[in-house]
């Protein structure tokens, strides 16, 4: 199957500071990217949906200001969480699917980022 | 808006004992049904999917039969082992590109 990379694996950084997180497919090139959250024991909500080339589109009640999504090659998005704050310590994952495919085909995910703001 | 309603965890089994995760959904159109799994300390992973009504995905032992009567994707495994233990997710995608409607998720513990 496909390869995506995301990176780091874990970051700890101070409040008020900002991290990016790097989402990369190894082996295609994605034209569409998601990014998920998850807090802990709940399920992964959808944050936004980042098209290469263009603005990221942001699921309702997340901040773009917040978290600002940049999708500038067909194999890397970058999350970058600003002024990060304790309530934004959470685990990000990215997914991206091969182009042209069905939406009944799979969704490869990267192995998340777990953020741990203090 | 779509949905996916999975059984609350944790769902504790002794190895060999028999595993049922109900799943149902709400959702216009024919959506495609996948169960992902997430284990300790890692990402997701698909564990099978199925993409039409009465289709059956399988892998690693596990079971789920796409149910439009019932709008369900329950997910089966006749015997379990230690290395089950993880979260299980339901999911759902009409999509292009595949943005997948999540479930809660189940958390799997499987004693020795």
């Amino acid at each position: 199957g496909a390869v995506v990379s995301q990176h780091p694996s874990r970051v700890i950084c101070k409040s008020g500071t900002s991290v990016k997180i790097e989402c990369r497919s190894l082996d295609f090139q994605a034209t569409t990217m998601f990014w998920y959250r998850q807090f802990p024991k709940q399920s992964l909500m959808l944050m936004a949906t980042s098209n290469e080339g263009s603005k990221a589109t942001y699921e309702q009640g997340v901040e773009k200001d917040k978290f600002l999504i940049n999708h500038a090659s067909l194999t890397l998005s970058t999350l970058t969480v600003t002024s990060a704050h304790p309530e934004d310590s959470s685990f990000y994952i990215c997914s991206a699917s091969v182009p042209g495919r069905q939406a009944n085909t799979e969704a490869f995910f990267g192995q998340g980022t777990r953020l741990t703001v203090v | 808006g779509d949905s996916v309603t999975q059984m609350e965890g944790p769902v504790t089994l002794s190895e060999e004992a028999f595993l049922t995760i109900n799943c149902t959904y709400t959702a216009t159109g024919y959506p495609s049904l996948f169960w992902y799994v997430q284990y300790p300390g890692e990402g997701l992973q698909l564990l099978l999917k199925a993409t039409k009504a009465d289709d059956k995905g399988s892998n690693k032992g596990f079971e789920a039969t796409y149910r439009k009567e019932t709008t369900s994707f329950h997910l089966e495994k006749g015997s379990v082992q230690v290395s089950d233990s993880a979260v299980y997710f339901c999911a759902l995608s009409k999509a292009a590109g595949n943005k997948l409607t999540f479930g809660g998720g189940t958390r799997v513990l499987v004693k020795p």
